[in-house]
């Protein structure tokens, strides 16, 4: 079955520390996976995908085809970061994105 | 136009109602979503179309029944509803690339409740 799973519900950090939110995701082919992010009072948005390799306000997040994983990371984590965070996949060729349970960041001042 | 404009951002019916919920962009998308959002879950898919044709429909009940009348716009019409049906109801929209979707672009939701 393709499934998503971010294990951790709400994560707390301080600012400055590293975070990292993690992702598994199940799925036989091969995935194109993202990391969408919903500020406070904000639409829900793109942060990054896979396949672009970016970095995006610091966050970076690799593909771990062997691990099946997708853990976004960031090595200071900002006031700014608080958000919910959803790792997402679409099967290649297809319109069907699948998001994880979500995972709330908070950043203590 | 960078957006996605849902409408109305909150609407309340009775169980015996009609209405509908509406979806814009001007991005040149030609694949649209409907996503139902409940309180502290992710969203869910319910229908997808590409080129105005439908192409998912999530076992969706009938009471939900979607619309692409162009390129540019995607309704939800409503009757029937249920108070579980209570929800955020996001619009979506994205490019087709070789022949799949992409990156999704959100509307703000249309937050419903049936009474």
């Amino acid at each position: 079955a393709q499934r998503v799973t971010q294990p951790e519900k709400l994560l707390s950090v301080f600012k400055g520390a590293p975070v990292e939110l993690k992702c598994n995701y199940s799925y036989s082919g091969s995935p194109e996976l993202f990391w969408y992010v919903q500020y406070s009072r904000q639409r829900l948005q793109l942060l990054l995908r896979h396949i672009s390799r970016e970095s995006i306000k610091g966050f970076t997040a690799d593909l771990n085809k062997g691990e099946t994983s997708f853990h976004l990371k960031k090595p200071f984590a900002q006031e700014e970061d608080s958000a919910m965070y959803y790792c997402a996949f679409t099967n290649t060729g297809g319109f069907k994105t699948i998001f994880g349970a979500g995972t709330r960041l908070f950043v203590k001042a | 136009d960078t957006e996605v404009t849902q409408t109305p951002k909150h609407l309340v019916m009775g169980m015996t109602n009609k209405k509908s919920l509406k979806c814009e962009q001007h991005m040149g998308h030609r694949a649209m979503y409907w996503y139902k959002q409940k309180a502290k879950k992710p969203p869910e898919l319910m229908f997808v179309y590409s080129y105005e044709k439908l192409s998912i429909n999530e076992s969706v009940p009938s009471r939900f029944s979607p619309e692409c009348p162009n390129s540019s716009l995607l309704n939800l019409h409503l009757h029937a509803l249920q108070p579980e049906d209570s929800a955020l109801y996001l619009c979506a929209s994205s490019q087709v690339l070789a022949g799949g979707g992409g990156e999704l672009f959100f509307g703000e939701g249309s937050r419903l409740t049936v009474l």
